[in-house]
């Protein structure tokens, strides 16, 4: 199956600036996806990044707050923007291919 | 919509006893099914999938679960616990529009 690095592991941001997260996978997913996992809690589905055409987004979540890209069928980012500490979360990115595959998530953390 | 439970919050278990970990589903069509593993500050890892075919599926770490299409239920299993299980535990469903969690099921292992 698909391996997908993830990129920051974590950080730590100001409020009000953006932070932008990127997952290479080494090798060509259908569709990928990017979540939230807030503390404490269960995964969330934000958007379908899809390529060469604007993100999906699930009720809740919005292109002005998290801009998604995704230029080629390997690799995606997802920018958390205007960044509050509400924010703080876990987020990861999937790849699905005849099976899902996650990346390592990017814990943020926003003071 | 798709939806997952996971009725249990939390269990505990001693080590070397049995284990069950509930997971009951809604989903329109067939689903494909999911559990996962997440230990403390780590990223999710894939114990399982049910697809099609057996509803008896042999996962990684001696895991396993059963479909049961008329109690719409994909519990997990595992004749007998280490402390190295102590995690939580996510049921998830979905096609290739991605995936909806459980709220996850903390295994707590006593010695």
């Amino acid at each position: 199956s698909a391996v997908i690095s993830q990129k920051p592991s974590r950080d730590i941001c100001q409020r009000g600036t953006s932070l932008t997260i990127q997952c290479q996978v080494d090798s060509q997913v259908t569709m990928m996806f990017w979540y939230r996992q807030q503390p404490g809690q269960s995964l969330t589905l934000i958007a379908t990044a899809n390529q060469g055409s604007e993100a999906t987004y699930e009720s809740g979540f919005v292109i002005d707050k998290f801009p998604i890209s995704r230029p080629n069928l390997t690799f995606s980012t997802l920018t958390v923007s205007n960044m509050s500490p509400e924010d703080s979360s876990i987020y990861l990115c999937s790849g699905y291919s005849y099976g899902y595959t996650f990346g390592s998530g990017t814990r943020l953390t926003v003071v | 919509a798709q939806s997952v439970t996971q009725p249990d919050i939390h269990i505990t278990v001693s080590e070397g006893a049995s284990l069950e970990l509930r997971c009951n589903y809604s989903y329109g069509a067939t689903p494909y099914l999911f559990w996962y593993v997440q230990s403390p500050g780590q990223g999710l890892q894939l114990l399982l999938k049910y697809f099609s075919g057996d509803t008896l599926v042999q996962g990684i770490k001696g895991f396993e679960a059963e479909f049961k299409r008329s109690q719409s239920s994909f519990n997990l299993r595992k004749p007998s616990v280490h402390w190295s299980d102590a995690a939580e535990y996510f049921c998830a469903v979905g096609g290739a529009d991605g995936l909806t969690f459980g709220k996850g099921t903390h295994l707590i292992i006593q010695p």
